[in-house]
């Protein structure tokens, strides 16, 4: 079984429309983070958590929400939906448990929205 | 801040040739560098990081890269390519202290052509 799985992998909606992601995780790792894939634009940071009572924005949290229910467990919210939030979205864990100073994530398989 | 810029969005290559993917950082500390791979439907895999010690970095599928911080790079390199590489190549930077954030580049695509 995959280490962190992210709900639904594919979704068409439409604008205006409330839409929540889901990410879990079997790692056991304290920090998740959502980021948006745009095709020429990389990865970009939306929101991240470093435990379930500590969340922060990133570089393009505005229209989105996020809400850790647990350790494992990491959602993110579109309010309204919007055509231009038309992307890839990927939830990754990384644990600095381990006394590592460095941070290597580990990925989820993606989530395909697309806003009409 | 840091940031990270990748050479050429598409690379073709032949099989059996040299892959070479560039990567150009800044950080205003010694950074912590990282090769992911997507390959098709899929999501990222890291390939090999560079935290500390050796410069020269060997990583999964026979990828290595070489952190060389006068040059402020760290180029993704495979002496021969083969079918199965053909997937898009994101470099990314750390470094201690910014509270485990990534800055990933837009990513190379990476054709292999027979």
């Amino acid at each position: 079984d995959a280490d962190v799985t992210q709900t639904p992998r594919n979704r068409i909606t439409k604008t205006g429309k409330r839409i929540m992601l889901e990410c879990s995780q079997t790692k056991g790792h304290d920090r998740m983070y959502w980021y948006r894939q745009d095709p020429g634009l990389g990865l970009r940071l939306i929101y991240y958590s470093f435990d379930v009572k500590d969340i922060n924005k990133g570089e393009i949290s505005d229209g989105y929400s996020v809400s850790r229910q647990a350790q494992a467990k990491f959602s993110l919210s579109l309010e309204s939906a919007i055509p231009n939030q038309t992307a890839l979205y990927f939830c990754a864990t990384s644990d600095l448990r381990s006394g590592l100073s460095y941070n290597e994530q580990f990925f989820g398989p993606g989530t395909r929205l697309t806003v009409l | 801040a840091q940031s990270v810029t990748q050479l050429g969005s598409h690379v073709s290559v032949s099989e059996g040739a040299l892959v070479l993917l560039r990567c150009n950082y800044s950080s205003s500390v010694p950074p912590y560098l990282f090769w992911y791979v997507q390959y098709p439907n899929q999501g990222l895999q890291l390939l090999l990081k560079y935290t500390t010690g050796a410069t020269l970095v060997k990583g999964i599928n026979g990828f290595e890269a070489e952190f060389k911080k006068s040059e402020t790079s760290f180029h993704l390199t495979k002496p021969s390519a083969h079918m199965s590489d053909a997937a898009e190549y994101f470099c990314a930077v750390s470094r201690y202290g910014t509270a485990s954030k990534l800055t990933f580049g837009t990513g190379t695509r990476l054709q292999v052509t027979l």
